[in-house]
This record gives structure tokens, sequence and C-alpha cells, in this order.
């Protein structure tokens, strides 16, 4: 069974700071992954699919890397409306989502 | 406007049942498959159920395997999942969810509603 793991839990940051996500695969799961928003009380919202496919409307500053195992989630310049909370999910096998990390202001 | 909008949570019993609904607008929803994901109050997301878009293929979490059905009645646009057997572990905020992609799953989400909250408990 593949595990997702997040890092770090929680980043403390700045407006217009970067921030850096990490989601780390037990085993590889090749390119299929993606990453999701979610605000307090709002559903998510898809930002990443496949590993480094903008969803539609999303921003250029969120970008998505990586491959196998590991992979990054990448905010050039932080919005206000980007403090949430961010999911990793993969679709190798069934859909996990990752345990989270949240982003908050400093 | 392309929406999703969950009906159907509440307060239950341990051991009761619920169905809840989801109702799509705004696109072609019979092109897509649809699946339940749920979030327990201060947890992370946990995916539940699927249904193909005709229906034809489902497929269940462990955790609710034998207990929930997922159903789609492509005719209303709405989506369903039959809970039975719930235990106080299911309480949770349930969303329904849109495949991103016409295959006959992409298993990513590209649309979700705002939720309908079940607990269960005595």
């Amino acid at each position: 069974e593949i595990v997702l793991t997040q890092s770090p839990a929680t980043l403390s940051l700045s407006p217009g700071e970067r921030a850096t996500l990490s989601c780390r695969a037990s085993q590889s799961v090749s390119s299929y992954l993606a990453w999701y928003q979610q605000k307090p009380g709002q559903a998510p919202r898809l930002l990443i699919y496949d590993a480094s496919n903008r969803a539609t409307g999303i921003p250029a500053r969120f970008s998505g890397s990586g491959s196998g195992t590991d992979f990054t989630l990448t905010i050039s310049s932080l919005e206000p409306e980007d403090f949430a909370v961010y999911y990793c999910q993969q679709r190798s096998n069934w859909p996990l989502f990752g345990p989270g990390t949240k982003v908050d202001i400093k | 406007e392309v929406q999703l909008l969950e009906s159907g949570g509440g307060l239950v019993q341990p051991g009761g049942s619920l169905r809840l609904s989801c109702a799509a607008s705004g696109f072609t929803f019979s092109s897509y498959a649809m699946s339940w994901v749920r979030q327990a109050p201060g947890k992370g997301l946990e995916w539940v159920s699927a249904i193909s878009g005709s229906g034809g293929s489902t497929y269940y979490a462990d955790s609710v395997k034998g207990r929930f059905t997922i159903s789609r009645d492509n005719s209303k646009n709405t989506l369903y999942l039959q809970m039975n057997s719930l235990r106080a572990e299911d309480t949770a905020v349930y969303y329904c969810a849109k495949d991103y992609g016409d295959y006959e799953f992409g298993w990513y989400f590209d649309l979700w509603g705002r939720g309908t909250l079940v607990t269960v408990s005595s």
C-alpha cells in the first residue's frame, strides 16, 4: 500500500515569499500526482495534475515538479489568498491523499 | 453554471442508514466518472467511492466496502451514496467530486461540491 508523506506540516511565510511544499510517496507513483488547495470551510480545489500540469484557471505562480517518489509544489510569490492547506494525491492505484501542509501567515 | 450540490446529510445513530445526493449542473454529467470524498472534522481527505459515467463500474475504499453503495441517475444528473451500518468513524463532511477528464476513470477531481455533514452519534 502506497503511503504519502507531506512536509513540512506547517509552513509559516510572509506574502511575497516563495513557498516550497514536498510530497513523498513510499513507492513510485510515476507522474500520477495532483495537488489541491483547501481553505477553511471550503471544498478542495485542483491546482496541479500529473505532477506538473496546471489545472484550468490556476495562476502561473503555482508550479509542480517531480516524478517517481518525490514531488514539489512551488508557489513563486505568495498572495494573501494562498494561505491555506495543500494536499497531494496519488492515483497510481486508488486515490490517496497526503496528510496536508498548512501554509500560514508569519 | 458548473456546480455540484450535495444534500441528505444529518445526524444518525450508529447502525443507521442515510442516503446522500449530489445534483450536477453545467456539464454533461453522463460523460464523467464521479466520486465521493469525505473529511472527518479537523482531518484530511479520504476517497470513499467512485462510479463510471455509465454507472457500469464502481469502486469502494476498504473502509466502506459492503456498507456503502454508490449509484447515479444520468437522466436526473444526480449522484447518490447509500450508507448503511453507519459507525462513529463515518462522521465527516462528504463531498461529491467530478473526474477531471472524460476517461472511464481519471482519478483526479476538478469540481467539488460544498459538502454535506454526516454525524453518526447516539
